[in-house]
């Protein structure tokens, strides 16, 4: 089975670095994703890590190191619509095309 | 161009009611998921499609929950005999085909919110 797991609230100022981690539990999956959700609205696809190292995408970067069965999201110069849930996934190796989304962590950004 | 749809965006029903929730994916995605999201919490995922296929069931909550997708492309949920436990956010995502660039990204449509009083 699969369990991912979050902090579920990080609170950080305007302008400063926040990081989000993800720590799973797997039997096996492709990779790590993460997603943004604004309050009310549809998850967005933010970054993906098929392989241990970081991934950098503008104001956002995420990490994955499967030896230590984690991950992360960075975030930097944080603005204030960057208030929103985020989440982790992965997509099994057992079941290819089966995503487990961890709970989430709620990121208020304050001025 | 034009992204998931879902429909409707809200609906409220009666206990024991019957509702259908419909998904329009993006054009040429033949992957196509269904979660549940109950307040403040994450994604459940209740079913996958493959074009037209199911092969995996085994999210779904009851045998009162169902799902079909026809011509590769709209899917409906089913959820019969409503109970108020099913009040959530009903989503629907799409994505390319495995094996192919970006299988990883889903797309997500705005939700159902269904309510059952």
């Amino acid at each position: 089975g699969q369990s991912l797991e979050q902090p579920s609230e990080v609170t950080a100022v305007e302008g400063a670095i926040v990081q989000i981690n993800c720590t799973y539990q797997t039997s096996g999956f492709y990779g790590l994703s993460w997603y943004q959700q604004h309050d009310g609205g549809a998850p967005t696809f933010l970054s993906y890590n098929g392989l241990d190292g970081l991934e950098e995408t503008g104001r956002f970067s995420s990490f994955l190191s499967r030896s230590d069965s984690y991950g992360y999201l960075l975030l930097q110069e944080l603005q204030m619509k960057d208030s929103a849930s985020y989440f982790c996934a992965v997509r099994s190796t057992y079941n290819f095309n089966k995503f487990y989304f961890g709970s989430g962590t709620k990121l208020n950004v304050k001025p | 161009g034009a992204g998931v749809s879902q429909s409707p965006s809200n609906k409220v029903t009666e206990k024991g009611k019957d509702v259908e929730l419909r998904c329009d994916p993006i054009s040429g995605h033949t992957a196509l998921y269904w979660y549940r999201q109950s307040l403040g919490q994450g994604l459940e995922f209740l079913i996958y499609f493959q074009g037209n296929s199911a092969p995996d069931k085994s999210g779904l909550p009851s045998d009162r929950f169902s799902a079909e997708r026809t011509g590769g492309s709209v899917s409906t949920l089913t959820i019969q005999r409503t109970q108020q436990e099913d009040s959530a956010v009903y989503l629907c995502a799409s994505s390319l085909a495995p094996g192919t660039e970006r299988q990883e990204t889903q797309y997500f449509g705005p939700g159902t919110r269904l309510l059952v009083l």
